[in-house]
């Protein structure tokens, strides 16, 4: 089967840094994606994996290591506004070999003062 | 990016009944993808559909059950047939981003089936 596997929830403190982690079991592996969803809004990218190594965009950044399956996302000088669910995704084929991705089920992130 | 819009924004519906959700998009793209999202939950896959050819739906979904249409390369539907309560759920549509690698969403359609 196809899974993958994250921590559902996380707390942290404002201006602290949290890590997410993800691993990740698929047939076929394109590259690992993330995802942020505030409460009753769509999710919307935030970095993507094609490689082995650390993605860097403002104060988040994501790794990847396929060797491991194991990928993170890392959220620096955490800011309210970033309490949010998070979901990595791994990008696959469907049946008629098209892109598709595969979810994981999320990481509810709530930011304290 | 892309600018992706969707009809209805929600609905209530009763058992038994079809809703056709429509999804339109601010410039042509190639593919195209219906997903389910519970409250809470993560997104699940239903169809990936080309333009100018039929869907491929995931396991669990069938065309009779979720028809889609794609008759160009910037509008899509979605028919939820003779609803039951467990098609409660928000229905989003997405679209790759020029990258291939990005998937951009609108912004759902909460249905309601009571």
């Amino acid at each position: 089967g196809q899974s993958l596997e994250q921590p559902s929830e996380v707390t942290a403190v404002e201006g602290a840094i949290v890590q997410i982690n993800c691993t990740y079991q698929t047939s076929g592996f394109y590259g690992l994606s993330w995802y942020q969803q505030h409460d009753g809004g769509a999710p919307t990218f935030l970095s993507y994996n094609a490689l082995d190594g650390l993605e860097e965009t403002g104060r988040f950044s994501s790794f990847l290591s396929r060797s491991d399956s194991y990928g993170y996302l890392l959220l620096q000088e955490l800011q309210m506004k970033d309490s949010a669910s998070y979901f990595c995704a791994v990008r696959s084929l469907n049946a008629g070999n098209n892109r598709k991705l595969i979810w994981g089920l999320g990481t509810s992130l709530a930011v304290n003062p | 990016s892309a600018v992706i819009s969707q009809k209805p924004s929600r609905d209530i519906c009763q058992r038994g009944t079809s809703l056709t959700i429509q999804c339109q998009v601010d410039s042509q793209v190639t593919m195209m993808f219906w997903y389910r999202q519970q409250p809470g939950q993560s997104l699940t896959l239903i169809a990936t559909a080309n333009q100018g050819s039929e869907a491929t739906y995931e396991s669990g979904f069938v065309i009779d059950k979720f028809p889609i249409s794609r008759p160009n390369l910037t509008f899509s539907t979605l028919t939820v047939s003779n609803m039951s309560p467990e098609d409660s759920s928000i229905y989003l549509c997405s679209v790759e981003g020029g990258t291939s690698y990005e998937q951009y969403f609108g912004p759902g359609t909460r249905l309601t089936v009571t």
